[in-house]
């Protein structure tokens, strides 16, 4: 069974702070997405990376893959209260994907 | 576009009864996911479809859980008889053929309440 341990588990920052997320696998994926779930909702989609050492940005998001594409981080640069909400990695197989533990975020105004 | 449409949002049902959820796949996926979310377990695959045929349910937790998938648009997740540790959030979702980028679409939810 392919595990995705996700840290910190839960983080409150004020509004204006960087924040870094993990995720770590031992095991090797063919690709890793990022999903935020906001109360009430399923989780969204926010990037895909599929190859080693990938970097990709969204707005103040940075993603990356780790170079063995077995782990990845999400940087956020001066966090919103918009960015509250429940941060998801999910390993990619084939046909279907891991998710990870999750990370709760809270950006206090 | 509609995205993937779940009813009920909400349920409470009582111990013993049978309850259905349904969802509607976006138009053109052909892969269907059924989850379960719980603060203790987090997000747990229960079974998955590929062109309706079910591909992996070791997820399903036991004989009372079954899933159907009569056509390409649409499924049900059935729970006979239900139970009080089935309260969860259950969530599907539907992908397009993608070979390994699974990118997953999921539904606003049915939030499961059994007494």
């Amino acid at each position: 069974t392919q595990l995705l341990e996700q840290s910190p588990q839960f983080l409150s920052i004020q509004e204006g702070e960087n924040l870094t997320v993990y995720c770590n696998s031992s095991s090797v994926f063919s690709s890793l997405q990022w999903y935020r779930q906001e109360p009430g909702e399923g989780p969204v989609l926010l990037v895909t990376v599929v190859t080693g050492g990938e970097v990709k940005k969204l707005k103040r998001l940075t993603f990356q893959f780790g170079d063995a594409r077995k782990d990845s981080s999400l940087h956020i640069t001066a966090a919103q209260p918009g960015d509250t909400g429940l941060y998801l990695c999910a390993g990619g197989g084939y046909q279907k994907v891991t998710f990870g533990t999750g990370t709760k975020l809270q950006v206090i105004p | 576009d509609a995205g993937v449409i779940q009813s009920p949002r909400h349920e409470v049902t009582e111990m013993g009864q049978e309850v259905t959820l349904r969802c509607k796949l976006i138009s053109g996926h052909n892969s269907l996911f059924w989850y379960r979310q719980t603060m203790m377990r987090g997000l747990e695959l229960l079974i998955y479809f590929n062109n309706n045929v079910p591909i992996d349910d070791s997820g399903m937790p036991e004989d009372r859980f079954s899933a159907k998938m009569p056509n390409a648009s649409f499924s049900t997740l059935k729970i006979q008889p239900s139970e009080p540790r089935d309260s969860a959030v259950y969530f599907c979702a539907s992908s397009l053929p993608s070979g390994t980028r699974n990118e997953q679409f999921f539904g606003p939810g049915t939030r499961l309440t059994v007494l």
